[in-house]
């Protein structure tokens, strides 16, 4: 089945930095790949996504990359604040099998 | 519009027993995935049910298994409960079959084995 891999583990920056993380997968057929925003002690909450035809969407301070050959695709979050503190999931998915990133902690030093 | 509703909230069971998790998908989702999330794992794979099927399966043992009923609402059963299986457990709904589609999760249940 899919692996995908996440990294770091944590990230630790300055309020106003921009703060990337990273993601591989490991199955070609994989066509849609979110990024997940989970609080202390909240649900996963979509915060982006990009589907396979596309290879870099924007929405505000949150941008995603994908290269497909390299079967990699980032998050960055520009102009990081205190209230984008959370642990970030990646994943990838073919027929609404979703498989998840193991998470990278962010914490965003005011 | 509702979101996703799981119950209980919060368990605990003691080590051989069994125990029934209910997920309750957003009105007209027709998918619903299980995941089991515990520290330093992320989010794990349990299986994704849709229309009553089990579409996908991840590499979890027989003593986990799901069902789905007619009005989308899905269960998952674990039995002979272990002490590693402490966790919470995760549903996500999503509107149809398609893999391109936002999948919302509930609250979770946790889970305690002692």
């Amino acid at each position: 089945g899919e692996n995908v891999e996440q990294h770091p583990s944590t990230l630790s920056v300055q309020e106003g930095d921009s703060a990337v993380i990273k993601c591989t997968y490991s199955d070609s057929a994989s066509n849609y790949f979110p990024w997940y925003k989970q609080e202390l002690g909240k649900r996963p909450q979509l915060i982006i996504d990009i589907r396979s035809n596309v290879g870099e969407k924007k929405d505000q301070r949150i941008a995603v990359t994908l290269n497909k050959t390299a079967k990699h695709f980032s998050l960055h979050i520009t102009e990081t604040q205190p209230e984008d503190s959370a642990v970030y999931f990646c994943a990838a998915s073919k027929n609404n099998d979703m498989r998840f990133g193991a998470g990278t902690r962010l914490t965003v030093k005011p | 519009k509702a979101g996703v509703t799981q119950t209980p909230r919060y368990l605990i069971k003691t080590r051989g027993q069994q125990v029934t998790l209910s997920c309750s998908p957003i009105s007209g989702h027709r998918s619903v995935s299980w995941y089991q999330q515990t520290p330093g794992q992320g989010l794990q794979f349990l299986f994704e049910y849709f229309s009553e099927t089990q579409r996908n399966k991840g590499n979890f043992p027989g003593r986990f298994s799901g069902r789905q009923f007619s009005n989308s609402r899905s269960e998952m059963n674990v039995s002979t409960l272990e002490l590693g299986d402490s966790a919470l457990y995760l549903c996500a709904s999503s509107s149809h079959g398609a893999s391109n589609t936002e999948a919302f999760f509930g609250q979770g249940t946790r889970l305690t084995v002692v």
